[in-house]
């Protein structure tokens, strides 16, 4: 059974850290990209970083650049978000997304096809 | 821009046909995807690529594009399908971006 499941998330003081994980389990990790997305209360989707199946390729949203760091390990079937510097505007659900990358034509599109139940992260003082 | 607009709410009565519309320059280069979201309950994927359809959704779930606008169409619309709905996309830059959801009711 194709599953993600997120931990690590908490409440934590404005400034501080945290890292979030995600295992994987029922799919061969180490072939996809990896996504993390987030859900503040009462608001929409906003994607926050991806990584790519090797590992090799990132990108941040503008909101968390410099601040979180994705990283990830094939071996232990594992992505992780590294978030520093928190910020109350942080607080949300924390979703980890397999994705794919793939092309049609002209086409390149990416979509996340399987997600986790999602991590809560609160950062209030 | 890499952004994408949705309207925040759309309703449909019971069994007459909806659709969803997501409007950004990304999709002049890229195809997008669709998501489902219920209260309380982790988004799933409902279209992709240019009109993909993951197994287990229903065929009355389907996907369109023209120009810079993306849609959702759902024939014949069923009470479970009342949910959040967001488009998303890849931007040139890399990023992904989603759209700010439309509220679906089925009246």
């Amino acid at each position: 059974q194709v599953q993600l499941l997120e931990s690590g998330g908490g409440l934590v003081k404005p400034g501080g850290s945290l890292r979030l994980s995600c295992t994987a389990s029922g799919f061969t990790f180490s072939d996809y990209y990896m996504t993390w997305v987030r859900q503040a209360p009462g608001k929409g989707l906003e994607w926050v970083s991806y990584m790519s199946n090797s590992g090799t390729y990132t990108k941040y949203a503008d909101s968390v650049k410099g601040r979180f760091t994705i990283s990830r390990d094939n071996a232990k079937n594992s992505l992780f978000l590294h978030m520093n510097s928190l910020r109350a505007e942080d607080t949300a659900v924390y979703y980890c997304a397999r994705s794919q990358l793939e092309r049609e034509g002209y086409y390149y599109f990416y979509y996340m096809d399987v997600w986790g139940k999602g991590t809560t992260v609160t950062v209030s003082s | 821009s890499s952004e994408l607009t949705q309207d925040p709410g759309v309703s449909v009565a019971l069994g007459q046909t909806v659709r969803i519309t997501c409007q950004g320059d990304s999709f002049r280069s890229y195809y997008g995807s669709w998501y489902q979201q219920k209260p309380g309950q982790a988004p799933v994927v409902v279209i992709y690529g240019k009109k993909y359809r993951p197994s287990g959704i229903p065929d009355r779930f389907s996907g369109s594009g023209s120009g810079n606008t993306a849609s959702l169409t759902i024939t014949g619309a069923q009470a479970e399908d009342e949910a959040d709905y967001y488009c998303s996309c890849r931007a040139s830059s890399g990023n992904v971006v989603f759209g700010g959801g439309t509220k679906l009711t089925v009246l």
